[in-house]
């Protein structure tokens, strides 16, 4: 069973950081593309951003509104997906998921999702 | 960026209904479409992939049609556990981007 479960959210002030994190299990972790989605309260989702897997040498993409301040990574070794996130901004409160993909059919699981608020 | 957008953004219906929901791409996205059922405090669920492919697990009442700009959700005898939000999703081209959702209501 694919099993996705995110931690690392929390309280942070504007201009703070956080380190989110999602372990990955039932499935080759390491074959998969991963995705972070997130949702602001009462919203829509919006994409935040990818790591494709080794084969495709980990190279990344992002959504506009986060380039530059957030950073998705992976460590295979330990099936787990990671977004650092800096420069937080009010708007970056949201509930954020982890994602999965599978080739030729985008996003297929996600995970529970971990609220992160950024307030002071 | 490629707009999803998504139509109705609500609508009220009883059990039994059929129910349509519409996106339409701002440029075209092949079938590279996904479609998502989210229920209150959860996480998404997948329902339809490549436009029409149905996730397995899922329901056969729920189908999925279009190509290019033009992509529909039915749902051909609307159930009490199917009163959610609906998204759709194109993958065809980055940033990915989302619908702005459907709220299924009960009448």
């Amino acid at each position: 069973e694919v099993q996705l479960v995110e931690s690392g959210g929390g309280l942070v002030q504007p201009g703070g950081s956080l380190r989110l994190s999602c372990a990955a299990s039932g499935f080759t972790f390491s074959d998969h593309y991963m995705d972070w989605v997130r949702q602001a309260p009462g919203k829509g989702l919006e994409w935040v951003g990818r790591t494709r897997n080794k084969a495709n040498s980990y190279t990344t993409e992002y959504a506009a509104s986060v380039k530059g301040r957030f950073t998705v990574s992976r460590d295979d070794s330990k099936n787990s997906l990671y977004l650092q996130m800096n420069s937080l901004k009010t708007e970056d409160t949201a509930v954020y998921y982890c994602a999965r993909i599978t080739p030729g059919t985008g996003i297929d699981y996600w995970g529970q999702g971990t609220l992160v608020t950024v307030s002071s | 960026d490629i707009q999803m957008t998504q139509s109705p953004s609500s609508l009220s219906a009883s059990v039994g209904d059929r129910v349509t929901i519409t996106c339409r791409a701002s440029q075209g996205i092949r079938n590279h479409l996904g479609w998502f059922q989210q229920k209150p405090g959860k996480a998404p669920m997948r329902l339809i992939y490549a436009a029409s492919s149905l996730q397995s697990g899922v329901p056969s009442r729920f189908s999925g049609s279009g190509s290019g700009t033009e992509f529909t959700l039915t749902i051909s005898s609307l159930q009490p556990e199917d009163f959610a939000t609906y998204y759709c999703l194109q993958y065809n081209s980055y940033p990915l981007t989302f619908g702005g959702g459907t709220k299924v209501e009960i009448k």
